[in-house]
C-alpha cells in the first residue's frame, strides 16, 4: 500500500514570496490533515478535511495560509506572503477515521514532510 | 489546550536498557496515541490506547493510561540503537476531532 506522498521535500524562499505544498493521501482515506512542526516542537494542526469539506481550520492563519482538497483526494497548502516564522516542516497526514463529530480519531499516517526555510 | 506534555524532554540510555517517557494532558479523552519520529522524517504511529483501557503492549512497547491522573507512560524495553528518535504523545479529546500533539521526548540509545 502506497503511503502519504508530499512534495516538494525542501523549499527555500525569501520572505513575502509564496509557496505551495502538495499532498496525496493514502487511497480511500477520508480525513486529511496538515500540521506545522517548528524545529524542536510537536506538530500543530493547521487544517483538517473530511472528504473535501473543512472540519477544523481554527489554527490556520487565514490571512496568509490557504488550503484546499480537490475532489476529496489530493490537497494543497499555500502560504502567501511567507514570513520568517513560517520556517517549519509541513506534515500531511491521512486517516480512515475521524473528522466527523463523535467519531474518534484513529491512527494517522504521515508523509515525510515538506521543509520550508524562509530567508 | 488539549496538548500532551511529555516528561522527560531528553533521555540518553545505553543499548539494552529500558526507556520510560511520561505524558500528561488536561481534559477527558477518547484515546491517547504515541508516535515516533526519526530525524528528518515523518511521524510513525506506535500504539493507541483507548480511555477505557489501562495498559497495552506491542512488541517491546508498553503503554499505560491513568485517566484519573490524566497521564500516560511509554516504556521501551531492551532498547536498541534504532530506537533513537523523538517520541510524541497525542490526545484525541472528547467532543473535539483534533489530535493534539505534545512537545516530544528525544531519546538517544548509545550502542
Amino acid at each position: 500500500e502506497a503511503g502519504v506522498a508530499q512534495s516538494p521535500r525542501y523549499k527555500i524562499i525569501e520572505k513575502r514570496q509564496s509557496v505551495a505544498f502538495w499532498c496525496n493521501p493514502i487511497s480511500g482515506h477520508a480525513t486529511l490533515y496538515w500540521y506545522q512542526q517548528i524545529l524542536g516542537q510537536g506538530p500543530k494542526l493547521l487544517i483538517q478535511f473530511q472528504n473535501n469539506g473543512v472540519v477544523d481550520d481554527s489554527q490556520l492563519p487565514k490571512d496568509r495560509f490557504s488550503a484546499e482538497r480537490l475532489k476529496g483526494v489530493d490537497s494543497t497548502l499555500k502560504i502567501q506572503p511567507a514570513k520568517l516564522e513560517d520556517s517549519a516542516v509541513y506534515l500531511c497526514a491521512s486517516s480512515s477515521r475521524g473528522g466527523r463529530q463523535g467519531a474518534n480519531t484513529g491512527e494517522l499516517f504521515f508523509g515525510e514532510g515538506s521543509r520550508l526555510t524562509v530567508l | 489546550s488539549q496538548q500532551g506534555e511529555e516528561d522527560p524532554q531528553a533521555l540518553s540510555i545505553q543499548e539494552g536498557e529500558n526507556a520510560t517517557m511520561n505524558c500528561s494532558y488536561k481534559t477527558s479523552i477518547n484515546n491517547l496515541q504515541w508516535y515516533r519520529q526519526n530525524s528528518g522524517r515523518g511521524l510513525v504511529h506506535l500504539i493507541l490506547i483507548r480511555s477505557n483501557e489501562r495498559e497495552k503492549h506491542s512488541g517491546r512497547l508498553r503503554v499505560t493510561l491513568d485517566t484519573s491522573k490524566k497521564s500516560s507512560s511509554l516504556l521501551i524495553t531492551a532498547s536498541r540503537a534504532a530506537d533513537t528518535a523523538s517520541y510524541f504523545c497525542a490526545t484525541d479529546a472528547e467532543g473535539n476531532n483534533r489530535l493534539a500533539f505534545g512537545k516530544g521526548n528525544q531519546v538517544v540509545v548509545i550502542p
